[in-house]
């Protein structure tokens, strides 16, 4: 059974760092594309940015292009997504999402629980 | 950027009722549409993928049609574990935009 576990999730100040991480498991990590997708308190879905399974190729939203990073590590089956300058409006929950292909196709079939990131003075 | 709208926003439903969700893009997308399913305090659920493809493991109550623009969910008896808000995405380009949500609750 495939599963992500999303941690790193934290209140920090504007202007600050955070790095999230996402473990998976139950799956050959290296052979699909995977994504973070985030959503603000009671607000819809937004993605972010998206990494192709080699990691040779990366995708990010214009909000948050130049700020985070995302990567992986395949030998430890995780992903990752370094943000910086965080924002408040970077406030939400970040969930890590699976594609169906090793390339990045959009279609998300695995969601993890997703993480809190607070942004606040 | 592709945007998406949904109509309606929020809908008032019975169980045993046919629901339907429309989705719009604002260019073609031909059948790159998915639909997801997301309940209060979890994750988003793939329902739909391909505009009509159903996703394993999802009741064959829930079905998908439209291509180039305009696209529907059905849900075609509601149970009570269909109370959910139900997104669609587009999967045509890069940055994959979401709609706003359709929120179906009790009437």
């Amino acid at each position: 059974e495939v599963q992500l576990l999303e941690s790193g999730g934290a209140l920090v100040q504007p202007g600050g760092s955070l790095r999230l991480s996402c473990a998976a498991s139950g799956l050959t990590f290296s052979s699909y594309a995977m994504n973070w997708v985030r959503q603000a308190p009671g607000k819809g879905l937004e993605w972010v940015s998206g990494i192709s399974g080699s990691g040779g190729k990366t995708y990010y939203a214009d909000a948050v292009k130049g700020r985070f990073t995302i990567s992986r590590d395949n030998s430890k089956n995780t992903l990752y997504l370094q943000m910086n300058s965080l924002r408040a409006e970077d406030t939400a929950v970040y969930y890590c999402a699976k594609e169906v292909a090793t390339v990045t196709t959009g279609e998300f079939d695995y969601w993890g629980q997703g993480t809190l990131v607070t942004v606040s003075s | 950027d592709i945007q998406m709208t949904q109509s309606p926003s929020s809908l008032s439903a019975s169980v045993g009722d046919r629901v339907t969700i429309t989705c719009r893009a604002s260019q073609s997308i031909s059948i790159y549409l998915n639909w997801y399913q997301q309940k209060p305090g979890k994750a988003p659920k793939l329902l739909i993928y391909a505009a009509s493809n159903l996703q394993t493991g999802v009741p064959s109550r829930f079905s998908g049609s439209g291509s180039g623009t305009d696209f529907t969910l059905t849900i075609s008896s509601l149970q009570p574990e269909d109370f959910a808000t139900y997104y669609c995405q587009q999967s045509y380009t890069s940055p994959f935009t979401f709609g706003p949500g359709t929120k179906v609750h009790v009437k």
